[in-house]
């Protein structure tokens, strides 16, 4: 099955810096690549996917780069307000079945913390 | 985006009751929904596949007779924990794949915060 390394698993910035996470996976059939937010005790909220004939996407501050050569994607939070303050989830989804399944593989998390 | 509600969003019980919790998609059909399960600071661990109409597919190491799915419509999937026990405490959330131009995109329930005394 796909397994999906995140890291840092913490990451402190201060308020206007970016934030970078990244995300490794290891089955080069997976082709759908999304990133959720989730704050304390709520659902976790997509906030942008990238599809495995792109390699970059970007929406307003956030982007995702995807680099599928090496296996890895990465979030890049820029201009970073406090309320950007959340839990980072990347995810992919396993090969037998690809997207259409709908099941995703979700990397261990990163705890982003931005400082006024 | 497709709106998946999730009903109750907390709940304490006794060890020894049964828990029901439901998953309802309420713009859009859903066939599939993925039930998930959450432990504090930890990510999110598919638990089983709810397919409407049939039986569910359950994760490895998830017992099928404890965790009960049913999903007997296309908008209703129910996760009842049976004999639930303080082990059992966690955060339980719904998801389901979006209908028409969301095609992949996988939209999540509320949660449900489950608590065994």
């Amino acid at each position: 099955g796909e397994n999906v390394e995140q890291h840092p698993s913490t990451l402190s910035v201060q308020e206007g810096d970016s934030a970078v996470i990244k995300c490794t996976y290891s089955d080069s059939a997976s082709n759908y690549f999304p990133w959720y937010k989730q704050e304390l005790g709520k659902r976790p909220q997509l906030i942008i996917d990238i599809r495995s004939n792109v390699g970059e996407k970007k929406d307003q501050r956030i982007a995702v780069t995807l680099n599928k050569t090496a296996k890895h994607f990465s979030l890049h939070i820029t201009e970073t307000q406090p309320e950007d303050s959340a839990v980072y989830f990347c995810a992919a989804p396993p090969s037998r079945g690809g997207t259409s399944y709908g099941k995703l593989t979700f990397g261990q998390g990163t705890i982003l913390t931005v400082h006024p | 985006g497709a709106v998946v509600s999730q009903h109750p969003s907390r709940v304490i019980c006794k060890s020894g009751t049964s828990v029901k919790i439901e998953c309802r998609s309420l713009d859009f059909q859903a066939t599939t929904m993925f039930w998930y399960r959450q432990f504090p600071k930890q990510s999110l661990m598919l638990m089983a596949t709810s397919n409407e109409g049939s039986k569910a597919t359950y994760e490895q190491g998830v017992e099928k007779d404890k965790f009960l799915i049913n999903h007997a419509s296309l908008t209703l999937s129910t996760l009842t924990v049976t004999s639930a026990h303080p082990e059992d405490s966690s955060f339980y959330i719904c998801s389901a794949r979006g209908g028409w131009g969301t095609n992949e995109k996988l939209f999540f329930g509320s949660g449900t915060q489950l608590s065994v005394l």
